[in-house]
């Protein structure tokens, strides 16, 4: 069974300093990756996901994620975080043909101070 | 337009107590699922569906039964609600790999 890591469990920031959130899976096959967002209170909404091709993948709000096949990582950055970007980060992954089922991580949480 | 819609959006049970929570979709999705999210735990998939008539069980699926008598509703029932079940429920809708999700469902019991 695949199975997806999020090593930063919390991470405090400043406003305009730069985002790394690591996620790391652990199926060797074909995969989709994606990074969920959860503003407090709130459903999941989709940031970014990677099917194919470009591995560098922009998403809304400034966040991008590089998928690097040969480390199974899909970590996600953004350049200068704002207040408004305090949320939990899911990352997810699944199979194509698995009927889209999603294996999250244990998620990220961001608070981002001013 | 709605997307996904889920009722109710919060709930007290007692020990024992049964229920149902509504899901509803109408982007005419093929995939539904149930996930529930526990703090620092991430979304575990309780039971999906691709299609109306078919469902199966996912990650965590027991204390818990889906039907999918049509392609926009998926309800999911609480038999005998147990303390462990307390939890916030999402569901969600798929097509072309990705998920679409509700509001969610903070449930406790007590």
């Amino acid at each position: 069974a695949q199975s997806v890591s999020q090593h930063n469990h919390h991470v405090i920031l400043s406003e305009a300093a730069s985002l790394e959130l690591g996620c790391n899976y652990s199926y060797g096959g074909t995969v989709n990756l994606f990074w969920y967002v959860q503003y407090p209170g709130q459903h999941l909404q989709l940031l970014l996901k990677y099917f194919s091709g470009d591995p560098l993948v922009k998403g809304i709000k400034g966040f991008e994620a590089e998928f690097i096949k040969s480390k199974f990582s899909f970590n996600l950055r953004k350049p200068s975080v704002q207040w408004s970007d305090t949320a939990e980060y899911f990352c997810a992954v699944n199979q194509p043909g698995t009927a889209s089922k999603l294996t999250f991580g244990t998620g990220t949480r961001l608070q981002v101070t001013l | 337009n709605a997307g996904v819609t889920q009722t109710p959006k919060f709930r007290i049970l007692k020990i024992g107590q049964s229920m149902t929570l509504q899901c509803t979709q109408d982007m005419n999705h093929n995939y539904m699922y149930w996930y529930r999210q526990d703090p620092g735990m991430g979304l575990k998939l309780i039971y999906y569906s691709v299609g109306a008539g078919i469902t199966d069980k996912g990650e965590v699926p027991n204390g818990y039964n889906v039907s999918r008598s049509t392609t926009e509703d998926f309800p999911l029932r609480l038999e005998l609600a147990a303390p462990s079940q307390t939890s916030v429920y999402f569901c969600a809708s798929g097509r072309d790999g990705e998920a679409f999700f509700g509001q969610g469902t903070r449930l406790t019991v007590v």
